[in-house]
């Protein structure tokens, strides 16, 4: 079982859509998690932390379940900019800095 | 300021050739990671560095890969020979420890291509 799984999508949305993506987690004892956005042929960048009680940042609200080991990004008011790769992320119990990426769930935004 | 430099940007070579690539991380950063991605496996931690030292090298695939960091600034990724498996997007990452952990400063990737 891999660490860290994503649904690659692709998700096809229309402009103003709401989109939701989930990811899971294999290690209980994770303490951080992430999501990243990966634009196509550039490298990944920081979207968000996700906080255990959920937190919002403009459009996007990440959620955690711990009890589930499950994450996941919701995106209101869908941008055509917000087509992109986001990468589910973990940071495994005693790892440092390390961080796990999950393959990405690619987002598609059409007019 | 300058971000995480990778060179080269793009390198084409043969199968059993010897490829390295570098890395400069951010000025003041204390970790080191680099990353492999490809379409079948995603984002491949290889080895990653605290203070220069590696910490944990068990994702390089075999004897073929090393790295190192002689100093703050600076790091090798080398593959030696090279195979067609290999060809992929190596990535170089940084971060400090007084940042929240989970900030990783990506460069921009050295696309491999081994023929």
């Amino acid at each position: 079982r891999k660490e860290v799984e994503q649904d690659p999508g692709p998700f096809n949305v229309p402009e103003g859509a709401t989109v939701a993506f989930n990811c899971t987690y294999s290690n209980s004892a994770s303490q951080s998690f992430f999501w990243y956005r990966q634009d196509c042929r550039k490298e990944p960048k920081l979207l968000m932390s996700v906080y255990s009680s959920g937190n919002e940042d403009g459009r996007f609200t990440a959620q955690l379940n711990r009890a589930s080991q499950y994450i996941s990004l919701l995106i209101r008011d869908s941008k055509l900019s917000d087509s992109a790769t986001y990468l589910c992320v973990v940071n495994p119990p005693n790892a440092g800095n390390m961080l796990t990426f999950g393959g990405g769930t690619r987002l598609m935004v059409k007019p | 300021d300058a971000g995480v430099i990778q060179s080269p940007r793009h390198e084409v070579t043969e199968m059993g050739q010897e490829v390295t690539l570098r890395c400069k991380p951010i000025s003041g950063h204390d970790y080191l990671f680099w990353y492999r991605q490809t379409m079948m496996r995603g984002l491949e931690l290889l080895i990653y560095f605290n203070n220069n030292v590696p910490i944990d090298d068990s994702g390089m695939p075999e004897d073929r890969f090393s790295a190192k960091m002689p100093n703050a600034s600076f790091s090798t990724l080398k593959i030696q020979p090279s195979e067609p498996r290999d060809s992929a997007v190596y990535f170089c990452a940084s971060s400090w420890r007084g940042r929240v952990v989970g900030e990783l400063f990506f460069g921009e990737g050295s696309r491999l291509t081994v023929l």
